[in-house]
């Protein structure tokens, strides 16, 4: 079954310690994306990565890193957590073709204290 | 840069009433425009798109939407709505070339009422 999966679904932390949410997709698709999703605000890009090793900054990107050494991989780490870091995380993967199809992850609820 | 506005962030409606959720968008070059569905406690799932050809798409869950270039807009619309429509509707933009990136609006919650 064609999916992205995302680990965990749900954290709760403390400020400063650091944490990592991965991503993974098994249609072998070049596009993958992290977004974050607040009351109101809708969904705001972290970060996207065209491929592997090639990485760059969304709409909201401070506090977030990623890397991408794999195709199927897409791991966001946030290295010092702040609570305005308490938000629902998604990651999304598509294809560079035509079909402009995104797919997404069910989603990690993430809670900083 | 291109930028997306949903004009309601509610919309109450009646089981099996006609429904109309609107979404503006605002572009300087031309545009790609979908329409994605957020079940309570699930992922995106996309429901249709607009890349080019016919301005009325036909979705999923049958609903459909219109590209109207001259009014900027892709409202998205259902003739008959069931509770199992009750969900988040986000709608989305990226310009038709250069695989940029999709900019979302914020998203409008649909209630459908027994």
């Amino acid at each position: 079954e064609a999916q992205v999966t995302q680990n965990p679904r749900y954290l709760i932390t403390v400020t400063g310690k650091k944490l990592t949410v991965t991503c993974s997709q098994n249609m072998n698709h070049e596009y993958m994306s992290w977004y974050r999703q607040d009351p109101g605000l809708g969904l705001r890009q972290i970060y996207y990565s065209m491929n592997v090793e090639v990485t760059d900054k969304g709409d909201v990107p401070e506090g977030y890193k990623v890397s991408r050494k794999e195709k199927r991989n897409f791991p966001l780490i946030l290295e010092s957590p702040s609570p305005n870091q308490t938000s629902l995380y998604f990651c999304a993967s598509r294809a560079l073709d035509s079909s402009y199809e995104q797919y997404f992850g069910p989603g990690t609820r993430l809670t900083v204290t | 840069a291109q930028s997306v506005t949903q004009l309601d962030s509610q919309v109450p409606v009646f089981e099996e009433a006609p429904v109309e959720l609107r979404c503006n968008y605002s572009s300087s070059v031309s545009v790609y425009l979908f329409w994605y569905v957020q079940y309570p406690n699930q992922g995106l799932q996309l429901l249709l798109k607009y890349l080019s050809g016919s301005t009325l798409v036909k979705g999923i869950n049958g609903f459909e939407a219109e590209f109207n270039k001259s009014q900027t807009s892709f409202h998205l619309r259902k003739p008959s709505v069931h509770i199992s429509d009750t969900a988040e509707y986000f709608c989305a933009v990226t310009r038709n070339s250069g695989n940029t990136p999709l900019v979302f609006g914020k998203g409008t919650r649909l209630s459908v009422i027994a």
